[in-house]
Parts: C-alpha cells; sequence; structure tokens
C-alpha cells in the first residue's frame, strides 16, 4: 500500500493567519491526491481533488499544490469555521487517507 | 443535490456479520463509485471499498476476505457486509459518492455517519 504521511499532525493557529498542511506519498502518485475538511460529528467536505482543483462551493482561501511524492494544501487566511482536521486521500493505488492534521485555535 | 444516508444496526456481536445500508436520494445512482469508509475511535480514516453500478467492485486488501459491498439500483442503495467482526471494527462508518476524473477517484458526497460498536 502507498503511505501517506502529513504533516505536523496538529497545529495552533489565529484567525487571519496563513496555513499550510504537507502530505508526503511513499511513491509517486502522479497527482491522484485529494484533500478534505472534518469536523467532529459532521461528514467530512472534499475540498481540494486531483491535487490542485477547488471543489464547487469551497472558498477561494483553500488550495492546493504539488505532484509526485510532495502536496500541500494552503489556508491563506484562516478562518473560525476553518478550525478541524484535514486529511489528504490518494487514489492513485489501493485508496488510503494520511493520518490528519488538526489545525486548532491558538 | 445529492444526499445519502446509512442505516443498520449500532450493536454487533463479536463473530457476527455487520450490515449497513446507504440510501442515496436527489440524484442518480448510476455511474459513481458507491464507497463505504469508517474511522474507529481516535484514528484516522479507512477506505473499506466500493462498488460502481456497472456492477465492479474494489475492496481494501486488509479488509477483502471479510467485506462484500453491493448495489440494488432499482431502491437506490448500495450495502456493506463485513463478516466475523471483532471489537477493532468498532468504528464510525460513512457511505460516500465517489467520482472519477482523470483517473483520480474522490468523494464529494457523504453521509452522516453512523456508529457501529462491536461488543457481546
Amino acid at each position: 500500500d502507498i503511505q501517506m504521511t502529513q504533516s505536523p499532525s496538529s497545529l495552533s493557529a489565529s484567525v487571519g493567519d496563513s496555513v499550510t498542511i504537507t502530505c508526503r506519498a511513499s511513491q509517486s502518485i502522479s497527482t491522484y491526491l485529494n484533500w478534505y475538511q472534518h469536523k467532529p460529528g459532521k461528514a467530512p467536505k472534499l475540498l481540494i481533488y486531483d491535487a490542485s482543483s477547488l471543489q464547487s462551493g469551497v472558498p477561494s482561501r483553500f488550495s492546493g499544490s504539488g505532484s509526485g511524492t510532495d502536496f500541500t494544501l494552503t489556508i491563506s487566511s484562516l478562518q473560525p469555521e476553518d478550525f478541524a482536521t484535514y486529511y489528504c486521500q490518494q487514489s492513485y493505488s489501493t485508496l488510503t487517507f494520511g493520518g490528519g492534521t488538526k489545525v486548532e485555535i491558538k | 443535490q445529492v444526499q445519502l444516508q446509512e442505516s443498520g444496526p449500532g450493536l454487533v456481536k463479536p463473530s457476527e456479520t455487520l450490515a449497513l445500508t446507504c440510501t442515496v436520494s436527489g440524484g442518480s445512482i448510476s455511474s459513481y463509485y458507491w464507497s463505504w469508509i469508517r474511522q474507529p475511535p481516535g484514528k484516522g480514516l479507512e477506505w473499506i471499498g466500493y462498488v460502481h453500478t456497472r456492477g465492479s467492485t474494489n475492496y481494501n486488501p486488509s479488509l477483502k476476505s471479510r467485506v462484500t459491498i453491493s448495489v440494488d439500483t432499482s431502491k437506490n442503495q448500495f450495502s456493506l457486509n463485513l463478516s466475523s467482526v471483532t471489537a477493532a471494527d468498532t468504528a464510525v462508518y460513512w457511505c460516500a459518492r465517489g467520482i472519477m476524473v482523470r483517473g483520480v477517484i474522490y468523494f464529494d458526497s457523504w453521509g452522516r455517519g453512523t456508529l457501529v460498536t462491536v461488543s457481546s
């Protein structure tokens, strides 16, 4: 299986900060990489697919980049509703998710 | 807008079969990768498998020997059967709609999730 490693596992930030989350694949996955936001008790929400395509309805402060093994999710100006856990997911082979990054309020 | 709703027992005994159904409303069930994903308490997300409405299936190898996912297009439903469960199968289970674009499969719609506890 392809292992997806996210870093950091958690971070503290303030409203208005720019935040970057990294996802590294154990082998090249081209751009077969998606990002989700998950809040407790809710369904995960798709943010980015195909590494950099913004899902319809998702605010433009979210962006994704990368290809091969290294990917990033950036939130350009953190809003109160963005405090959540973020997961990457690859579909190059057996679908796997990263371990998650919890974004907390500083 | 498509909506998904999981249904099934919230408590299953060890060694028995966990059976969940997902009902799809507000959209067509055709031509998607209907999936099950779970999250054990305190852990990350784990993809279980999917069924395509053309009939093909794909399962996580770690669960493949115990998993069956099927679809009933006449009822707009798809189902998960996970046999020989243990406490390690205790998790929140989500059904989700998978879309393939340029070879990338992503999940754009999810149910609200249902907690299944394995305990005697």
